[in-house]
């Protein structure tokens, strides 16, 4: 079974600059949730998708981050214009039920580390 | 509101040695507690999970029982290996509440030979 895909693994961008993140859930896993985990810290939820709905957003800085998950299945993340703090590296994870965390397993994918200059 | 606090790494031990990481946890109800393990280059993979007071999660020679009293999940192994170099988070989970997967800070451990 394939695991949680992500791309690209490395981005260096200047600050005010925009970026793109894309991940690739498991097949048939119907939540995906989008993590900033900066360095030294555990990560953080930014967003998470039931199927192609957002369940919770609460963390997310509207201002500048956008995500969306057309047709339920991929999802891509977006940051614009990057501040220096958005350097961290991005976690996607899926998990099978559609009725959110709890106990459900999470898989995260290798993320994708931001630099930004 | 929910956290989670790890003991400060680095963490170095011989290999062989003996392995406690030690996790407490805030909470305003009775949380799902888990260990995740990010080894280098690689994803966050679930370790072990306990779901109610008592209950111990282990696996690959890992063990962590969730006590109530003293709100801990601490991680343990009897006997570590290079493999096991890794950073390990501590986390919970609470139904009903904020719905999400709260992060410990992250403790790395290095085993050498």
């Amino acid at each position: 079974e394939a695991g949680v895909a992500q791309s690209p693994r490395y981005k260096i961008i200047e600050k005010r600059q925009s970026v793109a993140f894309w991940c690739n859930p498991i097949s048939g896993h119907a939540t995906l949730y989008w993590y900033q985990q900066i360095l030294g810290q555990g990560p953080k939820l930014l967003i998470q998708f039931q199927n192609n709905g957002v369940v919770d957003d609460s963390q997310l800085p509207k201002d500048r981050f956008s995500a969306e998950r057309l047709k339920g299945v991929d999802s891509t993340l977006k940051i614009q214009p990057a501040k220096l703090e958005d350097s961290a590296v991005y976690l996607c994870a899926s998990s099978l039920s559609a009725a959110g965390a709890g106990t459900d397993t999470q898989y995260f994918g290798p993320g994708t580390r931001l630099t930004v200059l | 509101g929910n956290s989670v606090t790890q003991m400060e790494g680095p963490v170095t031990l011989s290999e062989e040695a003996f392995l406690t990481i030690n996790c407490t946890y805030t909470a305003t109800g009775y949380p799902s507690l888990f260990w995740y393990v990010q080894y280098p280059g690689e994803g966050l993979q679930l370790l072990l999970k306990a779901t109610k007071a008592d209950d111990k999660g282990s696996n690959k020679g890992f063990e962590a029982t969730y006590r109530k009293e003293t709100t801990s999940f601490h991680l343990e192994k009897g006997s570590v290996q290079v493999s096991d170099s890794a950073v390990y988070f501590c986390a919970l989970f609470l139904q009903g509440g904020s719905e999400k997967l709260v992060f410990g800070k992250g403790t790395k451990l290095t085993v050498n030979p």
